[in-house]
């Protein structure tokens, strides 16, 4: 069956510092894959999302970028965390757009 | 742009009353229709979803239903219990070019009091 892995779970930065999240799928192959970000007590807000290997598409200009350098790894980073960067960052797979999207058990960011 | 709202931003119920939470939808072009239940801390797992050819779906004491025309869906839960206490999210996306754009309402805090 299918997984996804993010880690860390948590994350305690300074501002300015670099960022790097990564989420791993397993048992599928040339999965759709998301970041989206939380904000405490929010919905959720789509960041990036990847059709394949080094394809991703922004839907939020911001201070973070995404990479995916493998067909089921997918990439968060940033060069230098705002407070605002602060926040649930979750990652989510699906098969194919007829399928359901599954969410990671996500990261908490705090920037300090 | 798309935009998804949702009511009500919190909801309070007896164990084993009826729970409904509403959404709308502004794209006419969304097919996809998802909710998601996320208890405090955790991810958000979907619990049924919903395509647009179809009108209603059920599954055991959870039901959906979606109004193309009006451009709205409903979270429909029957007999309540506490462990339904979570925050429930609804999504729509066109479900076009091969993946799937959700875009999330702010989500209904549900508590179920014993």
């Amino acid at each position: 069956s299918q997984t996804i892995h993010q880690w860390p779970a948590t994350l305690v930065q300074p501002v300015g510092s670099p960022l790097s999240l990564e989420c791993t799928v397993e048992g599928t192959s040339n999965p759709n894959l998301y970041w989206y970000r939380q904000a405490a007590g929010r919905g959720l807000q789509l960041l990036f999302y990847s059709v394949g290997i080094g394809q991703i598409s922004s839907e939020v200009p911001q201070n973070l970028s995404a990479s995916r350098p493998q067909d089921r790894q997918f990439i968060l980073s940033s060069k230098k965390l705002l407070l605002s960067d602060s926040g649930f960052y979750l990652c989510a797979w699906e098969s194919h757009s007829n399928q359901p999207q599954h969410f990671g058990d996500g990261t908490r960011l705090s920037i300090l | 742009g798309e935009n998804v709202e949702q009511h009500p931003s919190t909801l309070s119920v007896q164990e084993g009353d009826s729970a409904v939470i509403k959404c709308t939808y502004s794209d006419s072009a969304s097919n996809y229709f998802p909710w998601y239940k996320q208890e405090l801390g955790k991810r958000p797992q979907l619990i049924i979803d919903i395509r647009s050819n179809v009108g209603e779906k059920k599954d055991q004491r959870i039901a959906v239903t979606l109004n193309k025309t009006a451009k709205h869906f409903s979270l429909h839960i029957t007999e309540t219990q506490p462990e339904d206490s979570a925050v429930y999210f609804c999504a729509a996306s066109r479900g076009t070019g091969g993946y799937n754009k959700l875009i999330f309402g702010a989500g209904t805090r549900l508590a179920v009091h014993p």
